[in-house]
């Protein structure tokens, strides 16, 4: 069964210090992979995804097939990063199914 | 273009009520969502439509959920009766079919049933 496991569903970090929200995913075949964002009163948006190895402000997510994961991480947090964040694999069926997110807050 | 368009934004019911959702999604898109968000459970899909067609309805939680799209343009989610816990924020998400990593989120409806 296609499921996908974010462990954390709280994270505090201070300001300045790296960030890392895990994701782990449990899919047949190739899944395409992405995260989405929730900041407070806004809507759910893409953040980024996996195919597209960008760095969306100042973000990046690496597909480690060996390990099932797709880890997302910023070297350096900022406290506009506080948001709810979720991870997305999609295996080819025509949905989106979401982890259960991950609250980041970030402390001054 | 104006978004996917849900209301109500706000609604507080009681117990026993039908309450209905509605959506608007992004004009030209084929694909539409619903989900359900709460604390213990995320975000969960109840279900989805392509060209109007229910396609997987496996997320509805029971009978008393229903949810229709008799247009490209509008979508409805019923609950009937309400229960305390179908307290929860819905969302509505449309897109291009085949493009499902790209979905776009309606601001949401968040009920609350006392």
């Amino acid at each position: 069964a296609q499921r996908v496991t974010q462990p954390e569903k709280l994270l505090s970090v201070f300001k300045g210090a790296p960030v890392e929200l895990k994701c782990n995913y449990s899919y047949s075949g190739s899944p395409e992979l992405f995260w989405y964002v929730q900041y407070s009163r806004q809507r759910l948006q893409l953040l980024l995804r996996h195919i597209s190895r960008e760095s969306i402000k100042g973000f990046t997510a690496d597909l480690n097939k060996g390990e099932t994961s797709f880890h997302l991480k910023k070297p350096f947090a900022q406290e506009e990063d506080s948001a709810m964040y979720y991870c997305a694999p999609s295996g080819g069926a025509q949905k989106l199914v979401f982890g259960q997110g991950t609250r980041l807050t970030i402390n001054p | 273009d104006a978004g996917v368009i849900q209301s109500p934004r706000h609604e507080v019911t009681e117990m026993g009520q039908e309450v209905t959702l509605r959506c608007k999604p992004i004009s030209g898109h084929n694909s539409l969502f619903w989900y359900r968000q709460t604390m213990m459970r995320g975000l969960e899909l109840l279900i989805y439509f392509n060209n109007n067609v229910p396609i997987d309805d496996s997320g509805m939680p029971e009978d008393r959920f229903s949810a229709k799209m008799p247009n490209a343009s509008f979508s409805t989610l019923k609950i009937q009766p309400s229960e305390p816990r179908d307290s929860a924020v819905y969302f509505c998400a449309s897109t291009l079919r085949g493009l499902v990593g790209t979905i776009y989120f309606g601001e949401g409806s968040w009920l609350t049933v006392v």
